[in-house]
């Protein structure tokens, strides 16, 4: 297997603009996280979906975070208004079932001019 | 709601000693797993070893092994024989649904 994959690596985008980032969880595994990674706040979940649906998302900032699990095999992080303080690295993980380790992606390195 | 906290920020050893990493966390669960994750400078996090939180016996990797205490909730991560390859930020995780990360520890290992 790949692992888990995300994309894009590395985005530059202008405040006020909408990101994206995307997430490819290892086949079959059925939970999936997101993280946002500073070095002032460290490591945050910010969402977490179980068979596709979102469990806990008191992680998430502001209502200007959105993420979805349209099916197993993908997931979306979206930041509508983009600001500088988005600026951070995303990770995205799955793990097997819920006491089973998490595996990371590449991660994302968000920077918001 | 559950913790992870850990307390050294920053660590050094010399190659070939011997470091200890600590980690407390905070439950009311009694069923649970732990974690320690390495993240070199590739950002990429890296599972270095996992306990069970009903097994008494402390996991070991090679040269990685865990002190747990559960009654404690305390979980350290013992690196024997450094090697300039585990300089890294090492994180402390607690999984039951939900995985919760430590603020982590900046490991430098000195030749």
């Amino acid at each position: 297997d790949a692992g888990v994959i995300q994309s894009p690596r590395h985005e530059v985008t202008e405040m006020g603009q909408e990101v994206t980032l995307r997430c490819k969880p290892i086949s079959g595994h059925d939970y999936l996280f997101w993280y946002r990674q500073t070095m002032m706040r460290g490591l945050e979940l910010l969402i977490y979906f179980n068979n596709n649906v979102p469990i806990d998302d008191s992680g998430m900032p502001e209502d200007r975070f959105s993420a979805k699990m349209p099916n197993a095999s993908f997931s979306t992080l979206k930041i509508q208004p983009s600001e500088p303080r988005d600026s951070a690295v995303y990770f995205c993980a799955s793990s097997l079932a819920a006491r089973h380790e998490a595996f990371f992606g590449q991660g994302t390195r968000l920077t918001v001019v | 709601a559950q913790t992870v906290t850990q307390s050294q920020p920053e660590m050094s050893v010399q190659e070939a000693e011997t470091v200890t990493l600590s980690c407390t966390y905070d439950t009311s669960e009694s069923d649970y797993y732990l974690f320690w994750y390495k993240q070199p400078p590739s950002r990429q996090m890296i599972l270095v070893i996992r306990q069970e939180a009903y097994k008494q016996q402390n996991a070991t990797e090679n040269r990685f092994s865990v002190n747990f205490q559960k009654a404690a909730k305390s979980f350290s991560l013992k690196i024997s024989d450094s090697q300039l390859g585990d300089a890294a930020m090492y994180f402390c995780a607690y999984k039951r649904d939900n995985l919760f990360f430590g603020t982590g520890t900046r490991l430098t290992v000195i030749p």
